[in-house]
């Protein structure tokens, strides 16, 4: 069974940063594209960034691009997603999700909840 | 603002036959795979249809989804209590930075 476990959310103060970790099992990570999906609070979905099998191919939102990073380490089947410059614009649940090669998401983490307040 | 355009509400009552327009572009739908997605408030999303009309085991069969063009729609039949949520269409953009593109959502209240 597939199984995405999302850690790292909390509350950050604006211009703050935070690493958010997706822990993979139920299948063999480096097999497969990697997501971030943000959802603001009462909002709709919004893809935020993807990485390819062995992380050569990555890209992002516009939104983001600049102050996030995503990186994946396969041997220990985690993905990360570190954020920078976090602006109140950011406060979402992160929900890390598995990729069906150029397609959207065919599996989803619970997701982490990130605050940016002061 | 998404470019996926979905209807922001639906409704049907118990039994009857719902459908649920996703409307996109050359580049999103019109190239590309639609994706379905059920989430239940304060819930993760839950794969409800791939690669335009394909179910996931467990999903039920009064659940179907269609594409012509660049436009899709997901249809529920037998309508139940259960199937209030919000569903959202998602696809991959060859044009845009934003590679997976989602709806903006549908709630659908069951009357």
């Amino acid at each position: 069974e597939v199984q995405l476990v999302e850690s790292g959310g909390g509350l950050v103060q604006p211009g703050g940063s935070l690493r958010l970790s997706c822990a993979a099992s139920g299948f063999t990570l480096r097999g497969y594209w990697m997501h971030w999906v943000r959802q603001a609070p009462g909002k709709g979905l919004v893809w935020v960034s993807r990485i390819n099998g062995d992380g050569s191919s990555i890209s992002y939102a516009d939104s983001v691009k600049g102050r996030f990073t995503i990186s994946r380490d396969n041997a220990k089947n985690t993905l990360y997603l570190q954020m920078n410059s976090l602006s109140a614009e950011d406060t979402a649940v992160y929900y890390c999700a598995r990729g069906d090669g150029y397609n959207p998401p065919d599996s989803w983490g619970q997701g982490t909840l990130v605050t940016v307040s002061s | 603002q998404s470019v996926l355009t979905q209807p922001p509400s639906a409704s049907g009552t118990p039994g009857q036959r719902v459908t649920i327009s996703c409307s996109g572009s050359g580049s999103s739908i019109g190239s590309n795979n639609v994706y379905w997605y059920r989430q239940i408030p304060g819930t993760a999303p839950k794969l409800l249809i791939y690669r335009n009309n394909q179910r996931p085991s467990g999903v039920p069969d009064r659940f179907s989804g269609s594409k012509s063009g660049t436009s899709a729609s997901l249809a529920i039949s037998g309508l139940r209590s259960e199937d209030e949520a919000d569903y959202y269409c998602a696809a991959w953009d060859d044009s845009l930075s934003a590679h997976v593109l989602f709806g903006g959502g549908t709630k659908l209240t069951v009357l």
